[in-house]
């Protein structure tokens, strides 16, 4: 069973602060994706990333996969209130491409 | 405004009740998912249609007993539920199911909660 671990579980910041997240595994993945999820919404792609060492860029937001393919790292730079919301990383693997979740990090930027 | 909407937002129930999840994506997509959201877990995927047909049935009991007419409707109906089945239910959908980068575009969910 492919586990995603992320860390950490809670983290509260005041804006304009820059912060990373993290997303480790013991499996490699062929895909690693990541979420943001608002409240009384569902989850919405922020990006995916399928090659070792890759980094992707969106806005103020850097995502890393691992060069293992077995970990990836979310970090935002100067924190606004709108990026408040539930961070999700999900990995694709295997034969079947089916995604495993992480429970997510749960971001709140104070104004 | 993803393109997958779901109905009702917020349900209650009782036990011995026998309701139903809609889903609808306007997407055009061929893979549908149920996904299941507790709190302190991670998302459960429940089950998989791809062209109507079920691909993935994730261990599910057999209270939760899905139903996909066409590509465009999933639904999800639920009987003799327990109130460990409280949780917020998602529905997804994509383009085809089992592609390497396909994006998967959720709905708001159902906040199910079971008395």
């Amino acid at each position: 069973t492919q586990l995603l671990e992320q860390s950490p579980q809670f983290l509260s910041i005041q804006e304009g602060e820059n912060l990373t997240v993290y997303c480790n595994s013991s499996s490699v993945f062929s895909s690693l994706q990541w979420y943001r999820q608002e409240p009384g919404e569902g989850p919405v792609l922020l990006v995916t990333v399928v090659t070792g060492g890759e980094v992707k860029k969106l806005k103020r937001l850097t995502f890393q996969f691992g060069d293992a393919r077995k970990d990836s790292s979310l970090h935002i730079t100067a924190a606004q209130p709108g990026d408040t919301g539930l961070y999700l990383c999900a990995g694709s693997g295997g034969s079947n491409y089916k995604l495993t979740f992480g429970k997510g990090t749960l971001l709140t930027v104070n104004p | 405004e993803t393109g997958v909407t779901q109905t009702p937002r917020h349900l209650v129930m009782g036990m011995t009740n026998k309701k139903s999840l809609k889903c609808e994506q306007h997407l055009g997509h061929n893979a549908m998912y149920w996904y299941k959201q507790s709190a302190k877990k991670p998302l459960e995927l429940m089950f998989v249609y791809n062209f109507k047909e079920q691909t993935e049935n994730n261990s599910v009991p057999s209270r939760f007993s899905p139903e996909c007419p066409n590509s465009s409707h999933l639904f999800l109906h639920l009987h003799t539920l327990q109130p460990e089945d409280s949780a917020l239910y998602l529905c997804a959908s994509s383009q085809d199911e089992g592609l390497l980068t396909d994006t998967q575009y959720f709905g708001p969910g159902t906040r199910l909660t079971v008395l």
